[in-house]
């Protein structure tokens, strides 16, 4: 069966530092891959996604991701993280059958 | 164009009664997808729906729960006789095409069921 497994379920960081958010999947086929954000009381919003093509993905907000097949990798990167980014990030694949399997989220916190 | 609608946004029910979640998805997607977070955890998939027939029922529970998307009108996701365990954050998105097609799903804000 497909899984997204995130890494991180907490993380805290001071805002200027550097971001990397883990995320591994398992399916053997072709996937689509995304990063959704749900920020405090707000519905999950799109970061960014990769479909095929360059496995360097540039997303909204500075965030930035890169697939990588042979580790079945899609982590989250973000050079220099601001307050506004506290918010819960989820990974998740697009199988064949359109459904979406996300992880079980990583919950960030930048304090000022 | 606006984005996908959910209702009620809050939603409370004694156990035993029954709860209706109404989504309607983006102009032009006929596509909708239901998913349910329950606390501490992710989203899990219930229900994959297209126009009048359901596509993909693999994440829901067998019994109380059922969904559906008429030729006219929002689609509904509909809990009877709810227990505590259902309360939950409940999603519902919308895409234009299925399938693994190369089309995100646009989520809702989603609706929070609490059964008490």
């Amino acid at each position: 069966a497909q899984s997204v497994s995130q890494h991180n379920h907490h993380v805290i960081l001071s805002e200027a530092a550097s971001l990397e958010l883990g995320c591994n999947y398992s399916y053997g086929g072709t996937v689509n891959l995304f990063w959704y954000v749900q920020y405090p009381g707000q519905h999950l919003q799109l970061l960014l996604k990769y479909f095929s093509g360059d496995p360097l993905v540039k997303g909204i907000k500075g965030f930035e991701a890169e697939f990588i097949k042979s580790k079945f990798s899609f982590n989250l990167r973000k050079p220099s993280v601001q307050w506004s980014d506290t918010a819960e990030y989820f990974c998740a694949v697009n199988s064949y059958t359109g459904k979406l399997i996300f992880g079980q989220g990583t919950t960030l916190q930048v304090k000022p | 164009n606006a984005g996908v609608m959910q209702n009620p946004r809050h939603l409370v029910r004694r156990r035993g009664q029954e709860a209706r979640l109404r989504c309607s998805p983006m102009k032009g997607h006929s596509h909708v997808y239901w998913y349910r977070q329950l606390p501490e955890e992710g989203l899990k998939f219930m229900v994959y729906l297209q126009k009048e027939n359901i596509i993909d029922e693999s994440g829901m529970p067998k019994e109380r729960f059922s969904a559906e998307f008429p030729k006219e009108g929002p689609s509904i996701l509909r809990i009877q006789q709810v227990v505590r365990g259902d309360s939950a954050a409940y999603f519902c998105a919308s895409s234009p095409l299925g399938a693994a097609s190369p089309y995100e799903q646009y989520f809702g804000p989603g609706t929070r069921l609490t059964v008490t």
